[in-house]
């Protein structure tokens, strides 16, 4: 089991472009989770998907929007990129939500950068 | 307001001296506590979470609900504990959405 994959590694963008992140959880694991690091900083929760649907969300503007498909994979979309979008987006899978099954395993991220 | 703090940007110590990696949370209601590690050029992965009361490494930490703390210690530090150490806390039954702190780096030198 190759765990969780992320993929581009590194993608560069301009200002206002739009960018896409794929995500492929743990085997076994049916819940995704995307959290974005800016440099020098611990992780923020951006949203959480179950059963293809967000679940939760956190203080993120609608620019960032997701996905899960069937398979359980998940995308993460953010539309008018910013400057300020540049960071590590770091996507999570855990094998459920109740109590007991949170523990989020860790993909290698996507380094973005937005000039 | 959930917050997770972490004082210490970077803490360096000798190898076999005792670490103590700080936490602090606020959280009105019954947090889960973690501790997150990440070596050089690997993932994020998970080192504790309270409710294990599980060593890994070498590593503890006790939740203190009075202090509203979860520090990371350990007697001895080697070499190899040299890494990013980030404390995070989830709600109970939020279903595992976690809140960092900033992370504290450690250095243990020869």
């Amino acid at each position: 089991d190759a765990g969780v994959t992320q993929s581009p590694t590194h993608l560069i963008k301009t200002r206002g472009q739009q960018v896409t992140l794929r995500c492929s959880p743990k085997s076994g694991h049916d819940t995704v989770s995307w959290y974005q690091q800016a440099l020098g900083q611990g992780p923020q929760f951006i949203f959480q998907y179950y059963e293809e649907e967000e679940r939760q969300r956190g203080n993120f503007p609608d620019r960032f929007s997701g996905h899960q498909f069937p398979n359980y994979s998940s995308e993460l979309n953010v539309n008018a990129l910013l400057l300020g979008d540049s960071a590590l987006y770091l996507c999570a899978s855990s094998p459920g939500v109740d109590r007991g099954k949170e523990t989020q395993y860790f993909g290698p991220g996507t380094r973005l950068l937005v000039l | 307001a959930q917050r997770v703090t972490q004082p210490e940007k970077l803490l360096s110590v000798f190898k076999g001296a005792p670490v103590e990696l700080k936490c602090n949370y606020s959280y009105s209601g019954s947090p889960e506590l973690f501790w997150y590690v990440q070596y050089s050029r690997q993932r994020l992965q998970l080192l504790l979470r309270h409710i294990s009361r599980e060593s890994i490494k070498g590593f503890t930490a006790d939740l203190n609900k009075g202090e509203t703390s979860f520090h990371l210690k350990k007697p001895f530090a080697q070499e190899e504990d040299s890494a990013m150490y980030y404390c995070a806390l989830s709600g109970y039954n939020q279903g595992g959405k976690l809140i960092f702190g900033q992370g504290t780096e450690l250095s243990v030198k020869p």
